[in-house]
């Protein structure tokens, strides 16, 4: 079956630069989400799409932004990287039809150097 | 604001135990509840579902139950075996919210 596909698996990035995340949900998921996981901590929610229009947002610096597109890809953009932005981070989707359980990507490591 | 609370936060015990992993959350108002696994460096399985209309979930080896007047939510494996070993997080959904907020986790380790 069909999962959620995260790209790329590693980014290696320097203080100040941009890196774009990219997320392709299970077909037919209705809802995006974005999550950041530090080293050794829990997963803090970052904002979420419905239907390609933002429905909840949550710890999200300003500099970082997220849409989702027409074919219901969505890619999280993160400029002015700093240090602590080093993490793993998750997308995940689900659909109120299947009973909306998350299904998580593998994620991306993004390093900052 | 939600608060999720696991413990214990660590727990090693020996192939074939049952054993319980606890929740504990602030907010009553949740829209359901999830239990997931993470292995080191990977992304998060999600176990069991309970929406807050039902009491529990149950999935092979193990049971999730959710009671909303406590606030609190189990984790029951039975017979344990060393690939269960992970790290387990329960999650809330809130009403009116399409965001999970996740407890710190409860790191188990069987032994074979």
């Amino acid at each position: 079956a069909a999962g959620v596909i995260q790209s790329p698996r590693h980014l290696i990035k320097e203080k100040r630069e941009t890196a774009t995340l990219k997320c392709y949900p299970i077909p037919r998921h209705d809802t995006v989400y974005w999550y950041q996981q530090g080293p050794g901590q829990d997963p803090q929610f970052l904002i979420s799409f419905y239907e390609k229009m933002q429905s909840d947002k949550g710890s999200i610096p300003d500099r970082f932004s997220a849409q989702q597109f027409s074919d219901y890809h969505s890619e999280l953009n993160m400029s002015s990287l700093e240090l602590g932005d080093s993490a793993l981070y998750f997308c995940a989707s689900s659909s109120y039809r299947g009973g909306e359980k998350l299904f998580f990507g593998s994620g991306t490591q993004l390093s900052v150097l | 604001k939600q608060e999720v609370t696991q413990i214990p936060a660590a727990l090693s015990v020996p192939e074939g135990e049952n054993l319980v992993l606890n929740c504990s959350f602030t907010d009553s108002a949740i829209y359901n509840l999830q239990w997931f696994r993470q292995d080191p460096g990977k992304g998060l399985t999600s176990l069991l579902l309970i929406q807050s209309s039902q009491r529990e979930q149950t999935s092979g080896r193990l049971n999730a139950s959710l009671d909303k007047s406590s606030g609190r939510s189990t984790l029951y494996i039975a017979a344990s075996q060393p690939g269960d070993s992970a790290t387990y997080l329960c999650a809330i959904e809130r009403t009116g919210r399409r965001a999970l907020t996740f407890g710190s986790g409860t790191r188990l380790q069987v032994q074979p």
